[in-house]
């Protein structure tokens, strides 16, 4: 079965660049997607397919998609987002959703 | 508004069996693929199930495979996982969540709230 692999933790200081790594055989001919949880909250929809944005997502958010390695981007970071962070991908071959197993973002 | 009710959890003993069900509005229920996704407690996600839009196809993970039933009325917009022959690992918060269109391959555009299970005796 394919796996995703996250760091379980990254720590950035409020205003610099967070880059969140989520690794997968060949994963660039896969359609990356990155979700945001908040303690007690659902997870939301943060990136899709690789680069795009659901409305309501502020542009800080960016995400790419090279190699064995997607990246989720969160640029001038703020407090609010401290979050648990979420890959997942569609394995055509299984026809299962994998997740990573997810990275929390500190922000000092 | 898009909205995904999830309800039904609750304690159950090992071996015993749950219902959970996932009650939509705001959109065309029946239109879209549905999923149900676990997380145990401080874990990360865990996708458990799908369903198409006229519950002909379903998948599940093989951690559930032949225990779990998905299904879905789309004349009550509700969605449902049957849960039979529980175990301790079962134990989580499950969310049902939405395909962005009619397909396993689209991302997961809205979540329920979740609801826990905890299966102990």
């Amino acid at each position: 079965s394919y796996v995703l692999t996250q760091p379980p933790s990254v720590s950035v200081a409020p205003g610099k660049t967070a880059r969140l790594t989520c690794e997968g055989n060949n994963i660039v001919f896969k359609s990356v997607h990155w979700y945001q949880q908040k303690p007690g909250q659902a997870p939301g929809l943060v990136i899709y397919y690789d680069n795009d944005r659901p409305s309501g997502i502020p542009e800080r958010f960016s995400g790419s998609n090279s190699g064995n390695t997607a990246t989720l981007t969160v640029a001038r970071v703020e407090a609010g987002d401290e979050a648990d962070y979420y890959c997942q991908v569609w394995d055509s071959s299984s026809d299962h959703v994998v997740f990573g197993g997810g990275t929390k973002l500190t922000v000092l | 508004e898009v909205q995904l009710v999830d309800s039904g959890g609750g304690l159950v003993h090992p071996g015993g069996s749950l219902r959970i069900s996932c009650a939509a509005s705001g959109f065309t229920f029946s239109t879209y693929w549905m999923h149900w996704v676990r997380q145990a407690p401080g874990k990360g996600l865990v996708w458990v199930s799908r369903i198409d839009s006229d519950g002909g196809s379903t998948n599940y993970a093989d951690s559930v495979r032949g225990r779990f039933t998905i299904s879905r009325d789309n004349a009550k917009k509700t969605l449902y996982l049957q849960m039979d022959s529980l175990r301790a690992e079962d134990t989580a918060v499950y969310y049902c969540a939405r395909s962005m269109a009619d397909s396993a391959m689209f991302p997961f555009d809205h979540w329920g709230q979740g609801v826990l299970v905890t299966v102990s005796s």
